[in-house]
């Protein structure tokens, strides 16, 4: 079984751009997709990312996601950042036997 | 609109048993797989199980592997876990989702499920 690692928590400024990393532990982290969710507080989460990169409708294009073999890791990017983008965010990835989410980052816009 | 509506949890004491249900509405809930996500209090997110659109293929998260029992009524439009050999881990909100094989669309608001004496 892989994990996937993020960062506890991030802070930036309303405005800024901020980066969420997601590190795969096993595997390359280019052979299975990866989303990312958003989950406010009380709220059940949402779909930002879905495949790496693909916005669902809805989601603006502040939000966008890559991958990076040499790091083994994928990244969620926050641009313009709003206070209503304060949240916990989590990716998600997976294997032939396994649906794995990363522990969560708590993002503070201050 | 696609609306997921989970119903069933409650507080159960450890080795009780509970059934989740999932009512689903606003898609063709025969296309797609479906999923059920926990999370513990204060906790992350933890896939548990998944099932196919037509439910021949299903499968489980080691940690309620022989336990717990996903399964779907396409006809009701409603996905279900039945959850046996309960234990205080278990206690968590369980959202089901909906999507794809590996990734999830739409979430429901979720069920609260307490494992306490």
């Amino acid at each position: 079984n892989f994990m996937l690692t993020q960062p506890h928590s991030v802070s930036e400024s309303p405005g800024k751009t901020v980066t969420i990393s997601c590190t795969r532990s096993s595997g390359s982290i280019a052979s299975n997709y990866v989303q990312w969710y958003q989950q406010r507080p009380g709220s059940s989460p949402t779909t930002v990312i879905y495949e790496d990169n693909q916005r669902p409708s809805g989601v603006p294009d502040r939000f966008s996601g890559s991958i990076d073999s040499s790091s083994n890791s994928a990244s969620l990017t926050i641009s313009g950042l709003k206070t209503e983008d304060e949240a916990d965010y989590y990716c998600q990835s997976y294997d032939s036997s396994n649906q794995v989410f990363g522990g969560g980052t708590k993002l503070t816009v201050l | 609109e696609v609306q997921l509506v989970e119903s069933g949890g409650g507080l159960v004491q450890p080795g009780g048993s509970l059934r989740l249900s999932c009512a689903a509405s606003g898609f063709t809930f025969s296309s797609y797989w479906m999923h059920w996500v926990r999370q513990a209090p204060g906790k992350g997110l933890v896939w548990v199980s998944r099932i196919n659109s037509d439910g021949s293929s299903t499968s489980y998260a080691d940690s309620v592997k022989g336990r717990f029992t996903i399964s779907r009524d396409n006809a009701k439009n409603t996905l279900y876990l039945q959850m046996n050999s309960l234990r205080a881990e278990d206690t968590a909100v369980y959202y089901c989702a909906s999507g794809g094989s590996y990734l999830y669309a739409h979430w429901g608001q979720g069920t609260l499920v307490t494992v306490s004496s």
